[in-house]
């Protein structure tokens, strides 16, 4: 089983609509959790961190469910600027240093 | 601030020839140190990471080997390219010993022809 898993998608939506993907993880021990946000041909940039209490930045909202082992992020009322590849990421307390990435969630958001 | 610096955006180099890219940090100290590759529509593969001067853990087996000469310094290198090496290639950093977030490089295109 890998260590991160995404639904890889396309998700297809309509500008406007809410959409929300999951991430499941299998080390019950991880510690930290991000969402990143990857355009076409660029490099990954941090979206937002996930608190076990749940957390929002305006429009997106992200959870954490660690019985389940999974995370969630949540986009309302979407733009056309929310299309890109959206990436979970892990980071296992037993080896802090290690970065597990997920393989990502394609969101594209028409008008 | 901190800043990241990866070198060159991209190269296009024939199969059998080496490799050597090139990753440097600035503004922090001790920082975390990471190698990623991506293929052409698929996720981030960690290849390997540094948590100091000379210490490199390597996740998979390949063609590509890692050395980390100075702090600041992380090196992604080849003695000769195959044509599966072809991706982009991602350095990163985090700050040690604290669960925290990765920040990328731009990132190297590489195409091996």
């Amino acid at each position: 089983r890998k260590e991160v898993e995404q639904d890889p998608g396309p998700f297809n939506v309509p500008e406007g609509a809410t959409v929300a993907f999951n991430c499941t993880y299998s080390n019950s021990a991880s510690q930290s959790f991000f969402w990143y946000r990857q355009d076409c041909r660029k490099e990954p940039k941090l979206l937002m961190s996930v608190y076990s209490s749940g957390n929002e930045d305006g429009r997106f909202t992200a959870q954490l469910n660690r019985a389940s082992q999974y995370i969630s992020l949540l986009i309302r009322d979407s733009k056309l600027s929310d299309s890109a590849t959206y990436l979970c990421v892990v980071i296992p307390y037993s080896s802090a240093s290690k970065i597990i990435f997920g393989s990502g969630t394609r969101l594209s958001i028409r008008p | 601030s901190q800043t990241i610096h990866q070198w060159p955006a991209t190269l296009v180099q024939p199969v059998g020839s080496p490799l050597s890219l090139e990753c440097t940090v600035e503004g922090t100290s001790n920082p975390n140190l990471y190698w990623y590759r991506q293929a052409a529509g698929r996720g981030l593969q960690l290849l390997f990471y540094s948590v100091g001067i000379g210490q490199i853990s390597s996740e998979v087996p390949q063609n590509l080997s890692a050395s980390r000469p100075q702090d600041r310094q992380f090196i992604l290198s080849s003695k000769k390219l195959l044509l599966s090496d072809s991706g982009f290639y991602l350095c990163a950093w985090s700050v040690r010993q604290v669960n925290t977030e990765a920040f990328f490089g731009q990132g190297t295109r590489l195409t091996v022809v």
